[in-house]
């Protein structure tokens, strides 16, 4: 059975503090790795990782795959409250347009 | 990016009533997509593929005769749920693969259903 696994599943910090989250996978047929914020609504796209050891970067944000490891992490620098969201893994699988998503990292910044 | 738009955003019904969501792809067309279902303080559960022009593929455990997906056009899935219980309240969200190779997925900004 494919399988997504976040760690952790809930995590508070400080505004200012460095974070870093991870997702492992094991899956029959990969294809890639994608990173979602969810904050109220829908989620939103923030990265698609495909080849292993190239990091994708947005502004505070930054994320790696490790495809001989099977996981991902994903970065957030001097975070600020609005980071606070729950932020999803998925991996698309070859063959088929669908996602297995992780269960979601909940973070929450104080100020 | 791409849009996709679901309607309603939310729903209130009583129990035994069929409910029926909405969801458009606004700049693009989409042969495929997905519904999701997300409970309280959990991630999405794939719930079914919604092929245009055939039949939807159901994940295991959802029950096709209470979740009928029509994929009527190349812009319009819907989701109808049929006699709703409390238990079905839930956010259904759902979304289109689009871009290059299909990779990115555009997610709707959800229906939130509550079932009286």
């Amino acid at each position: 059975e494919d399988k997504v696994v976040q760690s952790p599943l809930s995590l508070v910090v400080h505004e200012g503090d460095t974070v870093t989250l991870n997702c492992s996978y094991e899956v029959t047929n990969f294809r890639s790795l994608l990173w979602y914020k969810q904050e109220k609504k829908a989620p939103t796209f923030l990265f698609m990782l495909t080849s292993s050891g190239i990091e994708k970067k947005s502004g505070r944000l930054s994320s790696i795959l490790d495809k001989k490891e099977l996981f991902s992490i994903l970065n957030i620098t001097a975070t600020q409250t609005g980071d606070s969201a729950i932020y999803l893994c998925a991996v698309a699988l070859q063959g088929a347009q669908k996602l297995v998503f992780g269960q979601g990292t909940r973070l929450t910044i104080n100020p | 990016g791409a849009v996709v738009s679901q309607h309603p955003s939310r729903v209130i019904c009583k129990s035994g009533t069929s409910v029926k969501i909405e969801c458009r792809s606004l700049d693009f067309q989409a042969t495929t997509m997905f519904w999701y279902r997300q409970f309280p303080k959990q991630s999405l559960m794939l719930m079914a593929t919604s092929n245009e022009g055939s039949k939807a593929t159901y994940e295991q455990g959802v029950e096709k005769d209470k979740f009928l997906i029509n994929h009527a056009s190349l812009t319009l899935s819907t989701l109808t749920v049929t006699s709703a219980h409390p238990e079905d309240s839930s956010f259904y969200i759902c979304s289109a693969p689009t871009g290059t190779g299909k990779n990115e997925q555009f997610f709707g900004p959800g229906t939130r259903l509550t079932v009286l």
